[in-house]
C-alpha cells in the first residue's frame, strides 16, 4: 500500500460545480496537510495548508482532515475554468527542520468546463 | 507568497554532455532546499535535500554521484545531471523552505530535460 492514495481521474465538472477532492493515507505519523495546484509544465503552487484534524478554509477552498480517517478533501466551491490543473495533495510528519521531507500524492487532473 | 526562480526551463542535450539546474529563492533565505524529479501523469519524487553549506542528502536509489547538489548560498542551490541519458529525461523541480512562517515549501517552475 502506498503512503498517500489519490484518484488520478480525470475529473470533468461543469463551470460553476462543487468539486471534491480527496486523499486517503496510512502513515498514522502525518501531522501537516497541503494542497497544491498544478498547472500543465509549472511548479506546484501552495494552496492550502493544514494542521491535524479540523476544517479551513480560503476563499472558495476549504481543506478537511479526518485523523481518525486518514482522509483528507478539498472542496471547490463555484468551480471556475482557470481551476483547471492537477490537484496534489501532500503531507508531512515532523515540524521542519532538514528532514522536511513531504509525500505527494500522485495528482487529480481537473477540467472545468466552461 | 514566496518566490523561487528556476533556470532554464526546458533544456535539450545530447547523451553523454552534462546539465546544469539552478533554483533561486528570490525574496527570503533558504537553508534547505529539495530536489523533486516528475515523469508524466506521476507525482513529484524527492530527490534530495540541499543543505546550504553541506552535503546533500539523497534519497534512496538516487545516485549521487549522477546528480550532483550544491547549495552554496542561502539564495542558489544547483543540480547537474552528468553524463545525460535519455533515461534521464524529466521534469526536474526544485522548492526552498521559508524559514519565517508556516516554513512551508515554495516551487520553483520546473525544468523539462530532454535527453536526445
Amino acid at each position: 500500500q502506498k503512503e498517500v492514495e489519490q484518484d488520478p481521474g480525470p475529473l470533468s465538472v461543469p463551470e460553476g460545480a462543487i468539486v471534491s477532492l480527496n486523499c486517503t493515507y496510512s502513515n498514522s505519523a502525518f501531522q501537516y496537510f497541503m494542497w497544491y495546484r498544478q498547472y500543465s509544465r509549472k511548479g506546484p503552487e501552495l494552496l492550502m495548508y493544514t494542521y491535524s484534524s479540523g476544517n479551513k478554509e480560503d476563499g472558495r477552498f476549504t481543506a478537511q482532515v479526518d485523523k481518525s480517517s486518514k482522509y483528507i478533501s478539498l472542496f471547490i466551491r463555484d468551480s471556475q475554468p482557470s481551476d483547471s490543473a492537477t490537484y496534489l495533495c501532500a503531507m508531512r510528519a515532523n515540524s521542519g527542520g532538514s528532514n522536511y521531507k513531504l509525500t505527494f500524492g500522485k495528482g487529480t487532473l481537473l477540467t472545468v468546463n466552461p | 507568497g514566496a518566490v523561487v526562480s528556476q533556470h532554464p526551463s526546458r533544456v535539450i542535450c545530447k547523451s553523454g554532455t552534462s546539465v546544469k539546474i539552478e533554483c533561486r529563492s528570490l525574496d527570503f533565505q533558504a537553508t534547505t532546499m529539495f530536489w523533486y524529479r516528475q515523469f508524466p501523469k506521476q507525482s513529484l519524487m524527492l530527490m534530495a535535500t540541499s543543505n546550504e553549506g553541506s552535503k546533500a542528502t539523497y534519497e534512496q536509489g538516487v545516485e549521487k554521484d549522477k546528480f550532483l547538489i550544491n547549495h552554496a548560498s542561502l539564495t542558489l542551490s544547483t543540480l547537474t545531471v552528468t553524463s545525460a541519458h535519455p533515461e534521464d529525461s524529466s521534469f526536474y523541480i526544485c522548492s526552498a523552505r521559508n524559514g519565517v512562517g508556516t516554513g512551508e515549501l515554495f516551487f520553483g517552475e520546473g525544468s523539462r530535460l530532454t535527453v536526445l
